[in-house]
């Protein structure tokens, strides 16, 4: 089975500082790689994905992640951090049958002015 | 742009009612997903349909059952509420079952079992 984990479950970071949320996962076959950003009281909205080619990934709101085959990694990372960015942030992969996604058990994300 | 429409946004039950959530996905998408997330975790897969047939199972209890119809909206019946169910459920839609295609989530039904 495709999992992924999640490090850190809150991360607090200054407004204008680097973000970096780390993901990991396990699989024995080529992954799909997603990140989804959740507000309170809101669905998830997806920020990137990888599924095959370059392995670094642009999103939105100036949001980036590099599929690392070797570290079994797809880190999230944005340059300088804004206050409009405190939310809940999942990793996902597809599974093997039927693609549902699977989570990780997200990161809280904190901007501090 | 359209986006998933899931009602009813709230719902509140007692124990051992049922419930019906609906979900509406993006024109032309024929992929729906159901998603459960209980409070502080992550979604839990429950079921999916493509073109009207179940694709996929996950974590669904027998309790609850679920079809996509004609149209392609999709209702998920959930029988005998507990108040474990209480819960924040999550349709989302893709243009295709393939694992590239983008799920689009809607905003989720809360419900909450007394």
């Amino acid at each position: 089975a495709q999992s992924v984990t999640q490090l850190g479950s809150h991360v607090s970071v200054s407004e204008g500082a680097l973000v970096l949320l780390r993901c990991n996962y396990s699989s024995s076959v080529p992954p799909y790689l997603f990140w989804y950003v959740q507000y309170p009281n809101q669905g998830l909205q997806l920020l990137l994905k990888y599924t095959t080619g370059a392995t670094l990934v642009k999103g939105i709101n100036g949001f980036e992640a590099e599929f690392k085959k070797s570290e079994t990694s797809f880190h999230l990372t944005k340059p300088s951090a804004h206050m409009s960015d405190a939310a809940e942030y999942f990793c996902a992969v597809t599974t093997l049958s039927g693609y549902a996604l699977n989570f990780g058990k997200g990161t809280s994300l904190l901007v501090t002015p | 742009a359209a986006g998933v429409i899931q009602s009813p946004r709230h719902l509140i039950k007692e124990k051992r009612e049922t419930a019906t959530l609906k979900c509406y996905p993006i024109p032309r998408h024929d992929t729906v997903y159901w998603y459960q997330q209980g409070p502080g975790q992550d979604p839990q897969f429950l079921i999916s349909f493509y073109e009207k047939m179940q694709s996929d199972k996950g974590s669904i209890p027998d309790r609850f059952s679920a079809q996509q119809f004609s149209d392609y909206h999709s209702e998920l019946n959930m029988s005998s509420l507990e108040l474990g169910d209480s819960a924040l459920y999550f349709c989302a839609s893709s243009p295709g079952v393939a694992g590239t295609d983008t799920q689009y989530f809607g905003p989720g039904t809360r419900l909450t079992v007394l």
